[in-house]
């Protein structure tokens, strides 16, 4: 079983939409978590770290469910530059390494 | 001001020919990582270094090495590539990982 496991995708969505990703993890170690957004052929940037009560950054919204080992990312009124592959990663206590999943593609239809 | 700086961002090597990839950053950061990510996969981190001290993650093969010859240069060498080393090789600095903008290995 992957540490990290993300619904591969794709998710097509017309502009406007509300679309959320679900991620789940597999090793209770894991103390913090993040979001990165990977476009097509680049590298991937840090989009949100996922705090414990949930988080919140203009259209985005994260939640965290440690008793199910699961977070998730909301993206309200998506936008054409939304459109990415969004990966869910996790750092197992104090490590200096980050696991990440295989990211969920996005596509934002106008 | 880019952070962390790749050199050569595309690089085409032979089978089996030896090929040393660049990284550089600015911000002088203690942590420096190498990643390795195929199409549609994870990025799978290869090694990272917390100032000289080098950590080899249990599954990278022989065939990659790394050398930090000071805070601000790390190098990926790969003795022999094959045909399966090609890749996106990424670059990132630091605990949240600010990723550099990677060099892609073509293998012929």
């Amino acid at each position: 079983r992957k540490e990290v496991e993300q619904d591969p995708g794709p998710f097509n969505v017309p502009e406007g939409a509300t679309v959320a990703f679900n991620c789940t993890y597999s090793n209770s170690a894991s103390q913090s978590f993040f979001w990165y957004r990977q476009d097509c052929r680049k590298e991937p940037k840090l989009l949100m770290s996922v705090y414990s009560s949930g988080n919140e950054d203009g259209r985005f919204t994260t939640q965290l469910n440690r008793a199910s080992q699961y977070i998730s990312l909301l993206i309200r009124d998506s936008k054409l530059s939304d459109s990415a592959t969004y990966l869910c990663v996790v750092r197992r206590g104090s490590a200096r390494q980050l696991t990440f999943g295989s990211g969920t593609q996005l596509t934002v239809l106008p | 001001d880019a952070m962390v700086i790749q050199n050569p961002r595309y690089q085409v090597t032979q089978f089996g020919k030896p090929v040393t990839l660049s990284c550089s950053q600015t911000l002088n950061h203690n942590v420096m990582y190498w990643y390795q990510q195929k199409s549609s996969q994870a990025p799978k981190l290869l090694f990272h270094y917390y100032d000289k001290d080098f950590n080899n993650e249990a599954d990278t093969p022989d065939n990659f090495q790394s050398r930090r010859p000071n805070t601000s240069f790390c190098f990926l060498d790969i003795r022999s590539p094959g045909l399966g080393d090609a890749a996106m090789y990424l670059c990132a600095i630091g605990y949240e990982q600010y990723f550099g903008p990677g060099t892609r290995l073509t293998v012929t």
